[in-house]
């Protein structure tokens, strides 16, 4: 069954104090890797999709990489408006509709 | 340029009634897909749409329905609402039914 698993559940930074979010995947040939940004009661805004190993992407204070078998999205200096949960997707096997990890809800304090 | 659109914004109904969620995806979008997302999880995979022919279905009970209209917009249907029907409904379109998906801002259901 494709799996995927988003580490920590929620993540406290101090404003300027940078860290990594984890999402580890178990799904037979991967056709793609996406990380979006959910604000409260609103929907995901796309961020970044990632398509093999060792690729990485870049936009502002985000980067986000991949192997073979997880996705890290490194935020650098992150500010309070980074503040949101960060979801990441693989295409279900066979299919194309995505399937998501829990989230890790990431709060900035200034 | 419009992204997503959902209709309505906010929603409440009672246990047994009916429900219409509608989407417009972004211009030149032909695929559509609906998901479900309760408080606490990532977005649950229920419909996709392409060219007005269903694509893909999630682990959902028949009372979920879908269409796709010539304009490529979509409904989503739910019948004899329950209390755990109540989520947020999101909408997303892309280009082609393997392309990136683009969220809508949702429809927020509650149901007493």
């Amino acid at each position: 069954e494709d799996q995927v698993t988003q580490s920590p559940e929620a993540l406290r930074l101090q404003e300027g104090e940078s860290s990594s979010l984890n999402c580890s995947y178990t799904v037979s040939g991967l056709r793609g890797l996406f990380w979006y940004r959910q604000d409260p009661g609103k929907g995901p805004e796309f961020l970044f999709t990632l398509y093999s190993a060792g690729e990485e992407k870049e936009k502002e204070r985000l980067k986000a990489t991949l192997t073979k078998k997880e996705s890290f999205l490194h935020i650098t200096a992150p500010k309070p408006e980074d503040s949101a949960t960060y979801l990441c997707a693989v295409p279900r096997s066979g299919n194309t509709p995505l399937v998501f990890g829990k989230g890790t809800r990431l709060s900035v304090i200034a | 340029d419009a992204g997503v659109t959902q209709s309505p914004t906010h929603l409440i109904k009672t246990r047994g009634q009916q429900v219409t969620l509608r989407c417009s995806p972004i211009s030149g979008h032909k695929s559509v897909s609906w998901y479900q997302q309760v408080l606490g999880q990532g977005p649950q995979f229920i419909f996709q749409y392409y060219e007005k022919e269903e694509r893909g279905r999630g682990n959902f009970p028949d009372r979920f329905s879908a269409r796709q209209f010539p304009n490529y917009s979509s409904e989503l249907n739910v019948n004899a609402l329950l209390l755990g029907d109540s989520a947020l409904y999101l909408c997303a379109s892309s280009l082609v039914w393997t392309d990136t998906q683009y969220f809508g801002p949702g429809t927020r259901l509650t149901v007493l």
